[in-house]
């Protein structure tokens, strides 16, 4: 049972560069989430999927596509890189997207660097 | 304004100290409150949770919340190096979790 594991680990992209970022769990979890942490800003919601076959946006969506593949991936995908997107990037994932509680396990993150 | 206030420290404690970690939030809708704590270069996981006001206690972590004031607390008792970690509060809004920007916390031997 690996719960989210996310490739790559690390990426050094240059502006204007496309990539994308992979997430699976093997929980059965019907939620997945993307988001971002930067230093003195926490962990901000890039977008998230209630349920296989829906996505919506979160707090800092632009610059960004999703596509949830099936219940146990969901993608991240950078267009054009640009600088301001040098992150730490997490997926977590969640039995629903609750209106209450909603316990969100993470995975170890994707340092990304955009020169 | 953000949604959610934490100071992001640092925090530096010698071992066996009492760590105090708070947060401040706007929203009242906010019913369920976490903690989660994140090593160097790992992802969150969560440490307590929290529903509506009140104390819970989890071996030598205790959390609070005072919805009145619209604050939580996390106290770690007789701390540890093993406790030297980023503590970042969330709380459970719709859908989706809103995260303070963590206080990192290091604990000397």
């Amino acid at each position: 049972n690996a719960g989210v594991t996310q490739t790559p680990k690390f990426q050094v992209l240059k502006t204007g560069q496309s990539m994308t970022l992979q997430c699976a769990q093997d929980m059965n979890h019907n939620s997945m989430y993307w988001y971002r942490q930067d230093p003195g800003m926490g962990l901000r919601l890039i977008y998230y999927s209630a349920s296989e076959g829906t996505t919506d946006k979160g707090e800092v969506p632009n610059g960004y596509n999703v596509s949830r593949l099936n219940k146990r991936e969901f993608s991240l995908r950078l267009e054009s890189a640009a600088p301001s997107q040098t992150s730490v990037y997490f997926c977590a994932s969640s039995e629903q997207a609750s209106e209450v509680y909603n316990e969100q396990f993470f995975g170890p993150g994707t340092r990304l660097t955009v020169l | 304004q953000k949604e959610v206030e934490q100071d992001p420290g640092p925090l530096s404690v010698p071992e066996g100290a009492i760590v105090s970690l708070n947060c401040t939030y706007s929203n009242s809708a906010f019913q369920y409150f976490m903690w989660y704590r994140q090593y160097s270069r790992k992802g969150p996981e969560l440490l307590m949770y929290t529903y509506s006001s009140g104390n819970k206690e989890d071996g030598r972590f205790t959390a609070q919340v005072d919805k009145s004031s619209k604050y939580i607390s996390l106290f770690i008792r007789d701390s540890q190096p093993s406790d030297s970690a980023t503590y970042l509060c969330a709380m459970s809004g719709v859908y989706k979790l809103s995260f303070g920007a963590g206080t990192t916390v290091t604990v000397r031997a």
